[in-house]
C-alpha cells in the first residue's frame, strides 16, 4: 500500500477483555515494528519482525502481549486480559530492512482505552 | 543500552525566530540518530537522520541537525519558525552495525509557535 495503515484507530474495552490490533505495512517492506506510546511519552519498542520471523520480543511488557506476522505481511498485536495500564497509543512502523539506518515509516496508531 | 534525553518538554518561540530543540544520547556503539515530527492525529514523520556520513544533516521543511560526538548531542534547528512547525518532535537513536532492536525515543518536545 501507499503507507502504513492500522486498525482500528480507536478501541475502548473493559478490563479483562482481549483485544487485537492490526497493522498493514508498506508492501515492499521486510521489517515491521510495534511500539507502545503512553500519554506524554515517546514510543517504546515492543517487538519486531523480519518477514514472518520475530527475532526480538524483549520489549513486550508481559506474557499477556503477543504479536504475529504469519505470512510476512500484515501483523497483529494481541493483548489478553487487558488492564488499565495497557491504555496507550500503539504504533506500527515498517522499513525496507532491519538495518538500523533505514527509515521507519509509521502508521497513524491505535489508541487503546481500557476502562 | 541506549537512551535519549530531550531537554524541555515544551519550547515556545515567536514566528520567524530561531528554533532549537535539544537532544542528547547515550549509546555503547556508533549510533544512528533520527528526528521525527508528530502532528495531531497523525503518525510520526521522519524529518532527518544521521547515519555516519556528514555530521551536518539537512532535512525536510528547512530543519537541520548537527551530530557532535564529543558532546553526544544531535540538536535540531531551523533558522526561522513558521506557524506550521507547531508539533511534537521526537529524537531517537538506533543501533548501528547491524541488529534491529527498534528505535529508542526521547520523551518528545512540544514546539509552540507564538504569532
Amino acid at each position: 500500500g501507499a503507507g502504513v495503515s492500522q486498525s482500528p484507530r480507536y478501541k475502548v474495552t473493559k478490563r479483562g477483555q482481549d483485544v487485537t490490533l492490526r497493522c498493514d505495512p508498506i508492501s515492499s517492506h521486510a521489517t515491521l515494528y510495534w511500539y507502545q506510546q503512553a500519554l506524554g511519552q515517546g514510543p517504546e519498542f515492543l517487538t519486531y519482525f523480519n518477514y514472518e520471523a520475530q527475532p526480538d520480543k524483549s520489549g513486550l511488557p508481559s506474557d499477556r502481549f503477543s504479536a504475529e506476522r504469519p505470512e510476512g505481511s500484515i501483523s497483529t498485536l494481541t493483548i489478553q486480559r487487558t488492564e488499565q495500564r495497557d491504555s496507550a497509543m500503539y504504533r506500527c512502523a515498517s522499513s525496507l530492512s532491519a538495518s538500523g539506518g533505514h527509515e521507519q515509516f509509521f502508521g497513524p496508531g491505535t489508541r487503546l482505552t481500557v476502562l | 543500552a541506549q537512551s535519549v534525553t530531550q531537554l524541555g518538554s515544551h519550547v515556545s518561540v515567536s514566528e520567524g525566530a530561531l528554533v532549537l530543540l535539544r537532544c542528547n544520547y547515550s549509546s555503547s556503539v556508533p549510533p544512528y540518530l533520527f528526528w521525527y515530527v508528530q502532528y495531531p492525529n497523525q503518525g510520526l514523520q521522519l524529518l532527518l537522520k544521521y547515519t555516519s556520513a556528514a555530521t551536518l544533516v539537512k532535512g525536510i521543511n528547512g530543519f537541520e541537525a548537527e551530530f557532535k560526538k564529543s558532546e553526544t548531542s544531535f540538536h535540531l534547528t531551523k533558522p526561522s519558525a513558521h506557524m506550521s512547525d507547531a508539533a511534537e518532535y521526537f529524537c531517537a537513536v538506533g543501533r548501528a552495525g547491524g541488529g534491529a532492536d527498534g528505535l529508542t525515543f526521547g520523551k518528545g518536545t512540544h514546539l509552540i509557535i507564538q504569532p
